[in-house]
C-alpha cells in the first residue's frame, strides 16, 4: 500500500530561523500535495499546497517545493515566528488512492524565543 | 468560509455505553471522513462517506460504525464504547480539488 514518511517528528528552532519539514512518499501517481497546520486544541488547517505540474509555490514565509523524481515534497518556513509553533502534517494523494488519503505522521515545531 | 462543526469538544463516557460523535458541514462537499488522533500515531482514518448513504471502511474500523443520512451531517457511532478508543476524534470534508477541511474535534474520554 502507499506510505507516507515525514521526517523529523521533531523540530525546534530559534526564533527568526529558518524550519524545513520533509515528505517522502511512495505513490508515484499522487499529484496534489499540501500541509496542514494543527495548532493546540484545533483542527488541522491547509497552509500551502502544490500541485504536480509546478515545483515549487510560496506565500510570504511559507514555501513549498516538489521533487516528483524522487517522490518528496518540502515544507520551508522563514524568518519563523512563535506563532509557527504547532504540528505540521503532509497529505499527498492522487488518482489512484480515490477518497483515501494518508497524513504523515506529523512534526512538532517549536519555535524559541 | 468553508465550516466544518462537531457536536462535542469533550465527552466523558462509561465503558459499555453507545456513543454517538455528529459532525455537520456547510459547504456540500460530497466526502466526508472520520480520524482518530493519538500521540504518536498521527491521524488515521476511521470511515468515509462519499455521498449520502454510501461509506467505506478506513484503517481502523473496527469498534466503529457510520451513518449518512444526508449530505450534510455524518456521524461516527461507537457501538459498546471500550477505553482503548479514549482518543481526539476529527471530522473532515473534502473538495473536488481535494483540500481537506476539518472540524475542531472532539475529545473523548472513555472510562
Amino acid at each position: 500500500g502507499e506510505n507516507v514518511e515525514q521526517h523529523p517528528s521533531t523540530l525546534s528552532v530559534q526564533e527568526g530561523d529558518s524550519a524545513v519539514i520533509k515528505c517522502t512518499y511512495s505513490d508515484s501517481a499522487s499529484n496534489y500535495f499540501p500541509w496542514y497546520k494543527q495548532e493546540l486544541g484545533k483542527g488541522p488547517q491547509l497552509i500551502i499546497d502544490i500541485r504536480s505540474n509546478v515545483g515549487e509555490k510560496k506565500d510570504q514565509r511559507i514555501a513549498v517545493t516538489l521533487n516528483k523524481t524522487a517522490k518528496h515534497f518540502s515544507l520551508h518556513i522563514t524568518e519563523t515566528q512563535p506563532e509557527d509553533s504547532a504540528v505540521y502534517f503532509c497529505a499527498p494523494s492522487g488518482v489512484s488512492s480515490a477518497s483515501k488519503i494518508i497524513f504523515g505522521s506529523g512534526t512538532r515545531l517549536s519555535i524559541r524565543p | 468560509d468553508v465550516k466544518v462543526t462537531q457536536s462535542s469538544r469533550y465527552l466523558v463516557k462509561r465503558t459499555g455505553e453507545k456513543v454517538f460523535l455528529e459532525c455537520v458541514q456547510d459547504m456540500d462537499h460530497e466526502n466526508m471522513f472520520w480520524y482518530r488522533q493519538d500521540p504518536g500515531l498521527g491521524l488515521r482514518l476511521i470511515y468515509f462517506s462519499y455521498d449520502v448513504k454510501m461509506k467505506e471502511k478506513g484503517d481502523i474500523p473496527e469498534g466503529y460504525s457510520v451513518s449518512r443520512e444526508k449530505k450534510e451531517r455524518f456521524s461516527l457511532i461507537l457501538e459498546s464504547a471500550s477505553t482503548n478508543q479514549t482518543s481526539m476524534y476529527l471530522c473532515a470534508t473534502r473538495t473536488h480539488q481535494e483540500t481537506q477541511y476539518f472540524g475542531p474535534g472532539t475529545r473523548l474520554l472513555v472510562l
